[in-house]
């Protein structure tokens, strides 16, 4: 079975702070993906990133970045110098290679103060 | 534009009421998926469907029901409603698996 865990509920920022937001993940299979998704208050969900098992190298995609470390399983996201748009519930995910499933952590909320 | 739609957005209904909540994609995805998303327990999914004909159970398929007769159609059905499916649902599609998943705007059910 596989599983997220996104152990901060609530993580609430003023604007220019950097945040990080936590995920650790558990798995059996030795090739499995990574994800981050967005949730505006809008409500709809966005794609951020998508990082294979085999792929440890960071990313960073503007003030994105993302710190990716299989010794501790960890995915962990870090919003650099936030802005109050970036206010939103950031879900992890991960699927495996042993079935078709996606699983989620329980999300991370976001708030950003001007 | 490339996009998942879901029909309808809200939905209030009461109990025991059937109902169908479909979900269609244009991007011709042979992966597609349902999720429900309740307050401190992220996303969960329902089911999926790998291809026309081709669907199984995700992690809360209890009281749930799809059907894949078409690849860009992916329908959810609820043949008995209860206050517990009262939720946000997703639907979702990729490529293949486990290629990137986009997802609908969400429907609102409220189940009374």
């Amino acid at each position: 079975a596989q599983k997220v865990t996104q152990a901060q509920t609530e993580i609430s920022v003023v604007e220019k702070e950097d945040v990080t937001l936590d995920c650790v993940y558990e798995t059996r299979d030795t090739t499995y993906y990574l994800f981050w998704y967005k949730q505006p208050p809008s409500g709809e969900l966005v794609f951020l990133i998508r990082r294979n098992s085999f792929d440890e190298q960071n990313e960073i995609s503007g003030r994105y970045s993302w710190n990716f470390q299989k010794s501790t399983s960890s995915f962990n996201f870090t919003i650099t110098a936030s802005q109050v748009v970036d206010s939103a519930v950031y879900f992890c995910a991960l699927s495996g290679s042993n079935d078709y499933k996606l699983s989620f952590g329980a999300g991370t909320t976001v708030t950003v103060r001007a | 534009e490339a996009q998942v739609t879901q029909n309808p957005r809200y939905l209030i209904t009461v109990t025991g009421k059937k109902l169908t909540v479909t979900c269609s994609q244009n991007m011709n995805h042979e992966y597609m998926s349902w999720y429900r998303q309740d307050p401190g327990l992220g996303l969960r999914q329902i089911y999926y469907s790998m291809n026309v004909e081709v669907t199984d159970k995700g992690d809360v398929p209890e009281g749930y029901k799809v059907s894949r007769k078409e690849k860009r159609n992916f329908p959810l059905i609820l043949e008995s409603p209860s206050p517990n499916q009262t939720s946000l649902y997703f639907c979702a599609s990729s490529l293949g698996f486990p290629d990137t998943q986009y997802f609908g705007p969400g429907t609102r059910l409220t189940v009374l």
